[in-house]
């Protein structure tokens, strides 16, 4: 089976500029995770989707960052304006609830400069 | 917040030694998960153990989970170069499928 894909693999850009992740979860899995992960670090939950729905995004930082899933399929997630402390990798997640395990898609790493 | 916290931060052994890393984590659970994650590389799930479970192997993984003390520990046995790589607990504290990640441990096995 095709795993979570995640794009783009790598991204450089300047403080106060935007940006957007882009993520396609593996087929029928309902639940869509984006986990920031700064470099030394563990991943840090930012927000959780049930189909189109958002669980939780208590720690996402809503003044510069959203997310969307609008088919309950693939997901973005934006930064507007980044800032030099969002440089990380952002991980997608996703997974079926018969399965409680999650795939994780690459990732991608966001510099910020 | 993160829940886990791994024990060590870095582990350095031969190849064929043993490996073991401790993870600890704050409230009550439904089970605790260990991935690893490559450089540069996504999680890749390994084993779950459950809330009623006091251990659990698979392959050259064992884990144990011990509530009363709020903490688990994961053992790879006759460790392999290619088992380099972080290693992170992750906990599910409800039924809502909220995966809460601790800080890994960054293991290398030398050749």
């Amino acid at each position: 089976e095709a795993g979570v894909a995640q794009s783009p693999r790598y991204k450089i850009i300047e403080k106060r500029q935007s940006v957007a992740f882009w993520c396609n979860p593996i087929s029928g899995h309902a639940t869509l995770y984006w986990y920031q992960q700064i470099l030394g670090q563990g991943p840090k939950l930012l927000i959780q989707f049930q189909n189109n729905g958002v669980v939780d995004d208590s720690q996402l930082p809503k003044d510069r960052f959203s997310a969307e899933r609008l088919k309950g399929v693939d997901s973005t997630l934006k930064i507007q304006p980044a800032k030099l402390e969002d440089s990380a990798v952002y991980l997608c997640a996703s997974n079926d609830r018969n399965s409680e395990k999650l795939f994780f898609g690459s990732g991608t790493q966001l510099s910020v400069l | 917040s993160q829940q886990g916290e791994e024990d060590p931060q870095a582990l350095s052994i031969q190849e064929g030694e043993n490996a073991t890393m401790n993870c600890s984590y704050k409230t009550s659970i439904n089970n605790l998960q260990w991935y690893r994650q490559n450089s540069g590389r996504g999680l890749v799930h390994l084993i779950l153990i459950r809330s009623n479970e006091r251990e659990k192997h698979s392959g050259r993984l064992r884990v144990t989970l011990d509530t009363s003390k709020k903490s688990s520990s994961l053992l790879i046995t006759a460790s392999r170069a290619a088992d380099t790589a972080s290693y992170f607990c992750a906990t599910d504290e409800d039924n809502f499928n909220k995966f809460y990640f601790g800080s890994g441990t960054k293991l290398n096995v030398k050749p």
